[in-house]
């Protein structure tokens, strides 16, 4: 079974502009949620969608916003984008809502904000 | 809240010694706790996993780690180091709510292994 897939892996863009980052998760995953890492702030909390419906947000402002499709893939999309936003985006996926089960994390997409 | 504290951002080891990376965790219910690791230009892969039970636990690559409620510690061990163990390890709880979960990580320890 593939894994979480990340496009593009690496993308360079400058402040102002807006982007667009997408994720597929493992096939029958229903569950997608999104981590920012940086130097300095490390690993961070974005969102989490379940059935095109955003569960839960963390302390990131309103530039940062995502969605999921029918499918279950999601795409977030950062807007105005700033020198900090240069970051390693991951998506992880997983099966259900219901409890706890795990999360599998693709292998990031690379942003660099020039 | 819950959160986890990583000691020590990068640990040096040589070929064969073993490892010892700590993490003490913060929270009010039972934890969650995980150990991933990072290879470069890569994700997350989970190492191994504490949610009920036996509080030792045996992970991938001959990773194990052991849940100490009475030190709030959930520290990683390796009795002997190699070179491919050279990566970024993060310690993590998870927060439950109702319909999401989401991970919430220490700041990572570095791990480095000389021939």
């Amino acid at each position: 079974k593939a894994g979480v897939t990340q496009t593009p892996r690496y993308l360079i863009k400058t402040r102002g502009q807006q982007v667009t980052l997408s994720c597929s998760p493992i096939s029958g995953h229903r569950s997608v949620s999104w981590y920012q890492q940086t130097p300095g702030q490390g690993l961070q909390f974005l969102f989490e969608y379940f059935s095109e419906t955003q569960r839960n947000k963390g302390n990131f402002p309103g530039r940062f916003s995502g969605r999921q499709f029918s499918n279950s893939r999601s795409e977030m999309n950062v807007s105005t984008l700033e020198l900090g936003d240069s970051a390693l985006y991951l998506c992880a996926s997983r099966l259900s809502q219901e409890n706890y089960n795990e999360q599998f994390f693709g292998p990031g997409t690379r942003l660099t904000v020039l | 809240a819950q959160s986890v504290t990583q000691l020590g951002s990068h640990v040096s080891v040589s070929e064969g010694a073993l490892v010892l990376l700590r993490c003490n965790y913060s929270s009010s219910v039972p934890p969650y706790l995980f150990w991933y690791v990072q290879y470069p230009n890569q994700g997350l892969q989970l190492l191994l996993k504490y949610t009920t039970g036996a509080t030792l636990v045996k992970g991938i690559n001959g990773f194990e780690a052991e849940f100490k409620k009475s030190e709030t510690s959930f520290h990683l061990t390796k009795p002997s180091a190699h070179m491919s163990d050279a990566a970024e390890y993060f310690c993590a709880v998870i927060r439950l709510g109702t319909g999401f979960q989401k991970l919430v990580f220490g700041t990572g320890t570095r791990l480095l292994v000389s021939p």
